[in-house]
């Protein structure tokens, strides 16, 4: 079955400090994947998307990923923490059947 | 930002009534999703459609129903509510053209079964 495995619940980084963020997504052919932010009690806004062509996808608000099928990764990563990036986290993939899969999701909190 | 608006924004129900939540999309994409969330559990699918009067059930589709007459419009009901189904509700749409191909978000629905 489908699924996207996000490892890490808590994340607390320093404001500057780089942060990665870890994904893992199980599914046959090479998916769609997503990262998604939300702040609380809000929506879910996009970040990135990756398709195909270049494992490494800029996003907004300085965010990338980086795609490796041989390890089925999709990490999100910025080299300098805002502390507006204090929010909730989630990836994502489509696959059969226009399905979304998402990730159970990591809380970035950002210290001063 | 896409078109989506969910109804109501919240809602507080008693255990055991029906209740109907509301997506209503202007963007004419084919897929509309309803998704619960949960602490701990990210976002679990409930039940999606593929086009008018095509639905099929998600991970989490028991208790609940939905409906598609139009193009626009995807009902979520519960039929009796529990308090389990106490959730923040999203609606998402997407579709298959390469630019639609990520799901877009409501703003969700707060829903308490008291």
């Amino acid at each position: 079955a489908q699924s996207v495995t996000q490892p890490d619940i808590h994340i607390t980084v320093s404001e500057g400090a780089s942060l990665e963020l870890r994904c893992n997504y199980s599914y046959g052919a090479t998916p769609y994947l997503f990262w998604y932010v939300q702040s609380p009690g809000q929506g879910l806004q996009l970040l990135l998307k990756y398709f195909s062509g270049d494992t490494l996808v800029q996003g907004i608000k300085g965010f990338e990923a980086e795609f490796k099928r041989s390890q089925s990764s999709f990490n999100l990563r910025k080299p300098s923490v805002h502390w507006s990036d204090a929010a909730e986290y989630f990836c994502a993939s489509r696959g059969n059947f226009n399905k979304f899969y998402f990730g159970s999701g990591t809380k970035l909190n950002v210290k001063p | 930002d896409a078109g989506i608006t969910q109804s109501p924004r919240h809602k507080v129900t008693e255990t055991g009534t029906p209740v109907t939540l509301r997506c209503h999309q202007t963007e004419n994409h084919r897929y509309m999703y309803w998704y619960r969330q949960d602490p701990g559990h990210g976002l679990r699918l409930i039940h999606y459609s593929y086009g008018v009067k095509d639905t099929d059930k998600g991970e989490v589709s028991d208790g609940y129903s939905v409906s598609r007459s139009k193009t626009e419009d995807f009902l979520l009901t519960l039929e009796s509510a529990t308090s389990s189904q106490t959730s923040v509700y999203f609606c998402a749409i997407s579709d298959i053209q390469v630019r639609h191909l990520e799901a877009f978000f409501g703003q969700g629905t707060r829903l308490t079964v008291v």
